[in-house]
């Protein structure tokens, strides 16, 4: 079993839309990262929890809203998103705040349509 | 103005060449992290390195190997005697403190295409 699991891998979705994102870590870390990745963009950080409470919101538009019930799970809820927020996005672990190295899943490849 | 710049976009080789990949970074701190990661087709990064910014010796790890120059605020990578395999997109990161946590900075990343 893979470290972090995303699912779905690929999604693609109604502007009208509501779905999730689901991240799960299977190696014990206390930090979860949601970051986005567009074409020809940097890898963007959107979101980090560390023990459960969110400890950075990178102006994030209120379409994208996170829930990180206990340690190990990490949400993405998404409701009315627009055709730019196509992306993949990417979910990562690491033993803490961000001086260890972040281990990742595979993403979920998001098409708004 | 980016904090980590990777200004090659992308770079074909030839199996068995020798290729660097450059990372320059921009910071104030003077404790800071660097990282490297590969993105397989697959999708997930993978982490290769982390260097803090108190350790300038170089590191090789079998075909890899890093050059952190400070006075010049550059971490580059090389790959030896490339392979088929390291076809891939590799990101370099910057950790920086931002109120109580390091918090990262990609550059936009370097594809790698090696031909067989």
């Amino acid at each position: 079993e893979t470290g972090v699991t995303q699912t779905p891998r690929h999604l693609v979705m109604g502007m009208t839309n509501k779905k999730s994102l689901k991240c799960e870590q299977h190696l014990g870390h206390n930090a979860m990262y949601w970051y986005k990745q567009s074409a020809k963009k940097p890898l963007e950080l959107m979101f980090v929890y560390s023990l459960e409470e969110r400890v950075e919101n990178n102006s994030v538009p209120s379409r994208f809203s996170p829930e990180c019930p206990n340690s190990s799970h990490l949400f993405l809820h998404l409701h009315t998103l627009q055709p730019e927020d196509s992306a993949l996005y990417l979910c990562a672990s690491s033993q803490e705040l961000q001086n260890t190295e972040a281990f990742f899943g595979q993403g979920t490849r998001l098409t708004v349509v | 103005a980016q904090k980590v710049t990777q200004a090659q976009t992308e770079i074909s080789v030839v199996e068995k060449e020798d290729v660097t990949l450059d990372c320059v970074y921009e910071t104030r701190d003077t404790t800071y992290y660097l990282f490297w990661y590969k993105q397989p087709p697959s999708g997930e990064l993978v982490f290769l390195i982390r260097r803090n910014s108190f350790d300038e010796q170089n590191e090789i790890s079998g075909r890899y190997s890093w050059n952190f120059q400070k006075s010049t605020s550059s971490f580059n990578f090389t790959i030896t005697a490339s392979q088929v395999v390291d076809s891939a997109v590799y990101f370099c990161a910057l950790s920086e403190k931002s109120g109580g946590s390091y918090i990262p900075t990609f550059g936009r990343g370097t594809s790698l295409i090696v031909h067989p």
